[in-house]
């Protein structure tokens, strides 16, 4: 069982919707991130966040947004995606940033598809 | 710049095979180093780590060893089993602890 929950499993969504991700951690870790994952390859970092506030955006395009409204959540706004946006999207959480000594622990993920 | 580099797979081996997943990093200072497995339709585990040279992180029978002097991490098993099969990837944490560097995975199939 993973620790941090993400919902949903799988969202499917045309380019003019509005939807949003969301994930959860009750470790009391106090960084989140956003990866994202294409079929074959490793996570891509997009967005970092330490202590609620956003410490790293990794030139994201707009049409994705974060937002981390407390410590144990962390939520991706998405609108006007692409179809090539489709991907695995991985929510993270470490007890601090520095990642040397504090181990990232991922959720399962959320299969978008976007048409 | 920092970097890891994984060997290529996929990989099949028969259960009960030996298991080896070469990989290489290149880091300035003292990077910590990592092994996540990620099966099927799941998120990424962590699988093993280790924080200095010489440090053999070790978990569920697979042990890797930080190796300064030529710069690898090598992953390892005695004897894989079925349920072993899944993509494995190579990480580090650079020195400042602020960025997380995966490689590309290696992607294992253990048949029975």
């Amino acid at each position: 069982d993973t620790e941090v929950t993400q919902t949903p499993k799988h969202l499917v969504m045309g380019m003019t919707n509005k939807k949003s991700l969301k994930c959860e951690q009750h470790m009391g870790h106090r960084a989140m991130y956003w990866y994202k994952q294409k079929a074959k390859k490793p996570p891509e970092l997009m967005f970092v966040y330490s202590y609620e506030k956003l410490s790293i955006n990794e030139s994201v395009p707009s049409r994705f947004s974060p937002e981390c409204p407390n410590s144990s959540l962390l939520n991706l706004h998405l609108h006007a995606l692409q179809p090539e946006d489709s991907a695995l999207y991985l929510c993270a959480s470490s007890r601090e940033e520095d990642s040397r000594n504090s181990p990232l622990h991922f959720g399962n993920g959320t299969r978008l598809t976007v048409t | 710049g920092n970097s890891v580099t994984q060997m290529e797979g996929p990989v099949t081996l028969s259960e009960e095979a030996f298991l080896t997943i070469n990989c290489t990093y290149t880091a300035t200072g003292y990077p910590s180093l990592f092994w996540y497995v990620q099966y099927p339709g799941e998120g990424l585990q962590l699988l093993l780590k280790a924080t200095k040279a010489d440090d053999k992180g070790s978990n569920k029978g697979f042990e890797a060893t930080y190796r300064k002097e030529t710069t690898s991490f090598h992953l390892e098993k005695g004897s894989v089993q079925v349920s072993d099969s899944a993509v494995y990837f190579c990480a580090l944490s650079d020195d400042a602890g602020n960025q997380f560097y995966f490689g590309t995975g290696t992607s294992l199939t253990v048949i029975p």
